[in-house]
């Protein structure tokens, strides 16, 4: 079983690109959280994902929008790139979260905008 | 709404001794918690967690954390450090339905550093 898997381990861009982060959840799960860590920070939920609709959604603008695949990948998309996007962006997936499942965590995706 | 907060940014302790991780939540409604484990570089993973029954949480790599309702806490523990104990620390709680609803909240971290 391969866990959960993050593509691209490492990305840099430029202020104002777009970018999209990708994510595989854990054999046997359908339901993908997407979370911001900031240098120093603990994570912060952006949103979770379910039956290819977003199901839950925290602090953060519209810039961030994703996607679930019917095969239960997911996408983070991040539009107009700010230097404070600049993160670890970790994807976790569970079996139908009811909040006492535990959450599988990817490596993440470290993001450096310049 | 629910949060986290982790008493002490930094911990160090020396090997063989005792490790002690605090973390106090706010909750509205019967909280899930756990305790997460984050290398360098990498991702979480968890040590334990509790929903409901024993208060008393055992988890991996001789860890354990003990829920007290009347305190609002779930300390973490291991009754004797080892140097790949070194690491940064999460608690976090999730609320048992409700608008918090497969959301978890997580406190600051704590880096563990243990010395030889």
């Amino acid at each position: 079983d391969a866990g959960v898997t993050q593509s691209p381990t490492h990305l840099i861009k430029t202020r104002g690109q777009q970018v999209t982060l990708r994510c595989s959840p854990k054999s046997g799960h359908d339901t993908v959280s997407w979370y911001q860590q900031a240098l120093g920070q603990g994570p912060q939920f952006i949103f979770q994902y379910y039956e290819e609709e977003e199901r839950q959604r925290g602090n953060f603008p519209d810039r961030f929008s994703g996607h679930q695949f019917p095969n239960y990948s997911s996408e983070l998309n991040v539009n107009a790139l700010l230097l404070g996007d600049s993160a670890l962006y970790l994807c976790a997936s569970s079996l139908s979260w009811t909040g006492s499942t535990e959450a599988f965590f990817g490596q993440g995706t470290r993001l450096t905008v310049v | 709404a629910q949060s986290v907060t982790q008493l002490g940014s930094h911990v160090s302790v020396s090997e063989g001794a005792l490790v002690l991780l605090r973390c106090n939540y706010s909750s509205s409604v019967p909280p899930y918690l756990f305790w997460y484990v984050q290398y360098p570089n990498q991702g979480l993973q968890l040590l334990l967690k509790y929903t409901t029954g024993a208060t008393l949480v055992k988890g991996i790599n001789g860890f354990e954390a003990e829920f007290k309702k009347s305190e609002t806490s779930f300390h973490l523990t291991k009754p004797s450090a080892h140097m790949s104990d070194a690491a940064e620390y999460f608690c976090a709680v999730n609320n048992a339905g409700g608008t918090s609803y497969g959301k978890l909240t997580f406190g600051q971290g704590t880096i563990l550093t243990v010395h030889p």
